[in-house]
């Protein structure tokens, strides 16, 4: 069955880099995009960006750009999402989703279970 | 960005009550709505695509309508496992994005 693993939990100190990464078990890993999405403690749902597997393109939310880089192997089906110049802003809990799209509409239908990450001196 | 807006951001109803919860987008974006349930430590779960399309293995008691910058989700009878937070979010353009969230308690 379809999953997404993604690696565990990591604290970072201001200034530092995180990487986290998601492996795909179940379906083609290069037939779907991969999203990320992160959650603030006791906040709403944040889009960050995607990658397309198969070729390695990427779209970034404007807010991460210059700071965020995702990347994928393909021999491992594997994708990563790496943070940089991280902030206590940045502590959260990281997602990332399967994009797929039904007769056009696009959605997420399968999820990580999540890597909490805490940005702290 | 298209800004998206849940209302309320949380609400407290009883096990057998008929719930709603709206979400409004900033510009037009047609059916291009998406619904997710989320429980306490765990990812979001598809419910709702399509602004009414239900996802598979989701129960008919959960509804969505609307088009345009107005949605609705109706939970027609709660159960106990529905007592969770219910996210919207626009799949028209990039940035996709979500509402902030509406936790829905035990009354």
């Amino acid at each position: 069955q379809v999953q997404l693993v993604q690696s565990g939990a990591e604290v970072k100190k201001p200034g530092a880099s995180m990487k986290v990464s998601c492996q795909a078990f179940g379906y083609t890993f290069t037939g779907y995009y991969v999203h990320w999405v992160r959650q603030a403690p006791g906040q709403g749902l944040e889009w960050m960006g995607w990658i397309n597997p198969n070729v390695g393109a990427t779209n970034y939310a404007q807010k991460f750009h210059g700071r965020v880089t995702m990347t994928r192997d393909t021999s491992i089906s594997t994708t990563y999402m790496e943070l940089s110049r991280l902030t206590s802003d940045d502590t959260a809990v990281y997602y990332c989703a399967r994009g797929l799209m039904v007769n056009n509409w696009p959605l997420f239908d399968y999820w990580g279970q999540g890597t909490l990450v805490i940005v702290s001196s | 960005d298209i800004q998206m807006t849940q209302s309320p951001s949380s609400l407290s109803s009883s096990v057998g009550d008929r719930v709603t919860i709206t979400c409004r987008a900033s510009q037009n974006i047609g059916s291009y709505l998406n619904w997710y349930q989320q429980k306490p430590g765990k990812a979001p779960k598809l419910l709702i695509y399509a602004a009414s399309i239900l996802q598979s293995g989701v129960p008919s008691r959960f509804s969505g309508s609307g088009s345009g910058p107005d949605f609705i989700l109706t939970i027609s009878s709660l159960q106990l496992e529905d007592f969770a937070t219910y996210h919207c979010q626009q799949s028209y353009s990039i940035p996709r994005t979500f509402g902030q969230g509406t936790k829905l308690e035990i009354k």
